[in-house]
């Protein structure tokens, strides 16, 4: 079955540090991969997507994300971590023009 | 937001009434989708849209109807709402395809009692 999995239900990192947030995937063809961002009390909001082309996919608020074909990993990452970036993260694939979420992640950034 | 309301934004209702969500978006895009989000689960879509009247069901459609007369309204109905159907709920657009991005509402909060 098509699925993306988010091993870590939360992830706690310090301000200043790099953080990584964990994403694999299971879809049969190239798959389209999409990071979410959702804020208390808002709805998600888009971060980057990857479609093709590089494997180094650069999206707001200064997240990047890592495409991985051999791991099927699609891990977000960004080199220093603020406490403004704490939020719930979601991983996704497109399957048959859908949606498919991972169940999410919470990232702490600690002062 | 992009463009996306819904309301109402927060409702309590009782076991075994009807319950109609809206959804009205000012970007004119071609699809629109409705998931619930429950702890545990992430997202899972609902009902989507892909023109008006052009609806079909997603991965836990069952107890909800949907219905798309406008472009720019997709309306989410529980038939007889029950307890199970406690959730925050969110519709999402997207545009000339189904693989571009999708934009979220900010979501309704609904208590079935």
């Amino acid at each position: 079955a098509q699925s993306v999995a988010q091993p870590e239900d939360q992830v706690n990192v310090a301000e200043g540090n790099p953080l990584t947030v964990k994403c694999t995937y299971s879809v049969s063809g190239n798959p389209y991969l999409f990071w979410y961002v959702q804020y208390p009390n808002r709805g998600l909001q888009f971060l980057l997507k990857y479609i093709t082309g590089d494997n180094l996919v650069k999206g707001s608020y200064g997240f990047e994300a890592e495409f991985n074909k051999s791991q099927t990993s699609f891990h977000l990452k960004k080199p220093s971590a603020l406490v403004s970036d704490s939020a719930l993260y979601f991983c996704a694939v497109i399957y048959t023009d859908k949606l498919i979420f991972g169940t999410g992640t919470r990232l702490q950034v600690f002062p | 937001d992009a463009g996306i309301t819904q309301s109402p934004r927060h409702k309590v209702t009782e076991t075994g009434t009807p319950v109609t969500l809206r959804c009205h978006q000012t970007e004119n895009h071609r699809y629109m989708y409705w998931y619930r989000q429950d702890p545990g689960h992430g997202l899972r879509l609902i009902h989507y849209s892909y023109g008006v009247k052009d609806t079909d069901k997603g991965e836990v459609s069952d107890g909800y109807s949907v219905s798309r007369s406008k472009t720019e309204d997709f309306l989410l109905t529980l038939e007889s709402a029950t307890s199970s159907q406690t959730s925050v709920y969110f519709c999402a657009i997207s545009g000339e395809t189904a693989s571009y991005e999708q934009y979220f509402g900010p979501g309704t909060r609904l208590t079935v009692t």
